[in-house]
């Protein structure tokens, strides 16, 4: 079965400050992406950045990054300066067809 | 960019009753759409997966008799929630996949929060 790990529930920092979230899963398949979604609280889902697991090389979207780990899976985001409009639900998801999602990490960022 | 629309954003409705969520992908053909439920400040569970000309596919505990999935055409999938009740109460997501083979590209819809007086 498929399974994904956020073992941070809440994160606060201060604004302009790098954080990151972590993330782990388990997975059987070999093909599959990895995802971290941002859910504001109009709870629509923002993609924030995903990374196709047959490519090792870390995806950047602007001031967000992933530390992907294959072997260890583990998938982090990291956010570098970070903006009081990242403040929301953080989910990290797994899958090919269908996706599985994490906990949710809620990050607020302070002034 | 594409764009999955989901409506009503909202719904309250008396116990028993029967509420409609359809689920519509606006510029692009969606062979397959993913139904997921959310409770407050709890992550998204997957329900079902939705086949344009077939049977929707639950997941496991889901009850089918009770989220009747129809996927009419290529642009839309209805969730129906029968004789509502108030556990039923959720948030209720869809999501696309532009792409049917790889889910590189997935389109979420806006949401519908459904209130079970």
């Amino acid at each position: 079965a498929q399974t994904v790990t956020q073992s941070q529930p809440e994160m606060s920092v201060q604004e302009a400050e790098t954080v990151t979230l972590s993330c782990t899963y388990d997975t059987s398949e070999n093909n599959y992406y990895l995802f971290w979604y941002k859910q504001p609280p109009s709870r629509q889902m923002i993609l924030v950045i995903r990374q196709e697991a047959y490519k090792q090389q870390n995806a950047t979207e602007n001031r967000f990054s992933v530390n992907f780990q294959k072997a260890a899976k583990s998938f982090s985001l990291k956010i570098s300066d970070s903006q009081l409009g990242d403040t929301a639900m953080y989910f990290c998801a797994q899958g090919a067809q269908k996706l599985v999602f994490g906990q949710g990490t809620r990050l607020t960022i302070n002034p | 960019g594409a764009v999955v629309s989901q409506h009503p954003s909202r719904v309250i409705c008396k116990s028993g009753t029967s509420v409609k969520i359809e689920c519509r992908s606006l510029d692009f053909q969606a062979t397959t759409m993913f139904w997921y439920r959310q409770f407050p400040k709890k992550s998204l569970m997957l329900m079902a997966t939705s086949n344009e000309g077939s049977k929707a596919t639950y997941e496991q505990g889901v009850e089918k008799d009770k989220f009747l999935i129809n996927h009419a055409s290529l642009t839309l999938s209805t969730l129906t929630v029968t004789s509502a009740h108030p556990e039923d109460s959720s948030f209720y997501i869809c999501s696309a996949p532009l792409d049917r083979k790889i889910n590189e590209k997935l389109f979420f819809g806006s949401g519908t929060q459904l209130s079970v007086l």
